[in-house]
C-alpha cells in the first residue's frame, strides 16, 4: 500500500481482555517497528522484525506482550490480559532497510477500562 | 545507554517570533539523528534528519537543525514561527543501523498570536 496502515484506529476494552493489534507496511519494506506512546510521552521502542524474525524484542514491558510478523508482511502485537497501564497509542514503522524510507502508521488508540 | 533529553518540556513564542529547541543525546558512536513533529490527533511527520555531511541540515516547513559533536546536541530553529506551528516536537536518535529510534519527551510549542 500507500502507507503503514493499522487496524483498528481505536479500541477500548475491558482490564483482563486480549487486545491484538495489527500493522501492514509498506509493500517491500523488510524491517517493521513497534513503538508504544502513552500520554504526554515520547515514542518507547517496543520491537523490531526484519523479515519475519525478531533479532530486538527489549523494549517489550513484560511476557503479556508478544509481536508476530509473517513474512515480510502484516505484523500483530497482542496484549493478554491487558491492564489500565496498557493505555496507550501503539505506533508502528516500517523501512526498506535500518532508516531507509522510514514512515510512521497513524497508530492504534487503546484504552483500557 | 542511549538517550534523548529534551530539556524544555512547554515553549511559548509568540508568532513570527524565532525558535529553537534543545536536543541532546547520549550515543557512542556517530548518531542518526532526527526532529519529529506531532500534531493533535495527527500521526509523526519527519521534519528533518542528520546522517553524515554538513552539520547544518535543512527540512520541510523552514526548519533546519545543527549537528554539533562537541556540545552531543541537535536543536532545532526556525526563524519566524507560524501559528500553525504549534504541536509536540520530538528529537529522536537511531540506535545502531537497525532502525531502532530513541525518542526523547518531546516539547509542547504553544504560539501566541
Amino acid at each position: 500500500g500507500a502507507g503503514v496502515s493499522q487496524s483498528p484506529s481505536n479500541k477500548v476494552t475491558e482490564k483482563g481482555k486480549d487486545v491484538e493489534l495489527r500493522c501492514d507496511p509498506i509493500s517491500g519494506h523488510t524491517a517493521l517497528y513497534w513503538y508504544r506512546q502513552r500520554l504526554g510521552q515520547g515514542l518507547e521502542f517496543l520491537i523490531y522484525f526484519q523479515g519475519n524474525s525478531a533479532p530486538d524484542k527489549s523494549g517489550l514491558p513484560s511476557d503479556r506482550f508478544s509481536a508476530e510478523r509473517t513474512g515480510e508482511s502484516v505484523s500483530t502485537l497482542t496484549i493478554q490480559r491487558t491492564q489500565q497501564e496498557d493505555s496507550a497509542v501503539y505506533l508502528c514503522a516500517s523501512s526498506f532497510q535500518g532508516f531507509r524510507g522510514y514512515t510512521f502508521g497513524s497508530g492504534t488508540r487503546l484504552t483500557v477500562v | 545507554a542511549q538517550s534523548v533529553t529534551q530539556p524544555d518540556i512547554h515553549i511559548t513564542v509568540s508568532e513570527g517570533a524565532s525558535l529553537e529547541l534543545r536536543c541532546n543525546y547520549s550515543y557512542g558512536a556517530t548518531p542518526y539523528l532526527f526532529w519529529y513533529v506531532q500534531s493533535p490527533g495527527q500521526g509523526l511527520q519527519l521534519l528533518l534528519k542528520y546522517f553524515s555531511g554538513d552539520t547544518l541540515v535543512q527540512g520541510i516547513k523552514g526548519f533546519e537543525a545543527e549537528f554539533k559533536r562537541s556540545q552531543s546536541s541537535f536543536n532545532l530553529r526556525k526563524p519566524s514561527v507560524h501559528w500553525s506551528d504549534a504541536a509536540e516536537y520530538f528529537c529522536a536518535v537511531g540506535a545502531g543501523n537497525t532502525g531502532k529510534l530513541i525518542f526523547g519527551q518531546g516539547t509542547t510549542l504553544q504560539v501566541k498570536p
